[in-house]
């Protein structure tokens, strides 16, 4: 069975930073892109980042919105991703997901989410 | 960037009900389409990629159709754990991007 954990969230100040993990277990981890989504609170869905497979370089892309604030990596021996969140606003309260489509069979799958509340 | 566009906002159905929900592109996509859909408090279920292919274990309720900028998810009969938000998700080129959304509820 495919597991997506996600770590890390909780209450920071305007300006402050947090380090998000994703860790995946029940799959071919270094073959996968690993993206990020979250959703503020009442909110709709916000792509945010991916992160590439050794394949295609590790390259990561991101969104507009963090851009220059938010950095990807990896650990293929951890099966798992972080997202390093700096600079965060109130506006960066959410809750995020990572989230792993497994090209082989078509199937999507999510982490139960960690939520990031930024308030002074 | 592409802009995903939904309609409607809201839907208010009943059960039983043949439902039709419209996602626009801003610019051609092709097929690069994904329907989610999302309950209160879980993530996203992932319902149709392809703009037309049914994910393991989607009932055959649901399908969707469409190419280029408009697409549709239509679901034929509502059923009671159908009633939720519905989000397409364009995957043509970065940034992927997700349409508002359309909720579902019960009328």
């Amino acid at each position: 069975e495919v597991q997506l954990v996600e770590s890390g969230g909780g209450l920071v100040q305007p300006g402050g930073s947090l380090r998000l993990s994703c860790a995946a277990s029940g799959l071919t981890f270094t073959d996968q892109y690993v993206s990020w989504v979250r959703q503020a609170p009442g909110k709709g869905l916000e792509w945010l980042a991916r992160i590439a497979n050794k394949a295609n370089s590790y390259t990561a892309q991101y969104a507009a919105s963090v851009r220059g604030r938010f950095t990807l990596s990896r650990d293929d021996s951890q099966n798992s991703v972080f997202l390093q969140l700096n600079g965060l606003t109130t506006e960066d309260t959410a809750v995020y997901y990572c989230r792993i489509f497994v090209s082989t069979h078509a199937n999507d799958y999510w982490g139960q989410g960690a939520l990031v509340t930024v308030s002074s | 960037e592409v802009v995903m566009t939904q309609s409607p906002a809201t839907l208010s159905v009943s059960p039983g009900e043949r439902v039709t929900l419209s996602c626009r592109a801003s610019q051609s996509i092709g097929n690069k389409l994904i329907w989610y859909q999302q309950k209160p408090g879980q993530a996203p279920r992932f319902l149709i990629y392809g703009a037309s292919t049914r994910a393991t274990g989607i009932p055959d309720r649901f399908s969707g159709s469409g190419s280029g900028t408009e697409f549709t998810l239509t679901i034929s009969s509502l059923q009671s754990e159908d009633f939720a938000v519905y989000y397409c998700l364009h995957y043509i080129n970065w940034p992927f991007t997700f349409g508002p959304g359309t909720k579902v509820d019960i009328k």
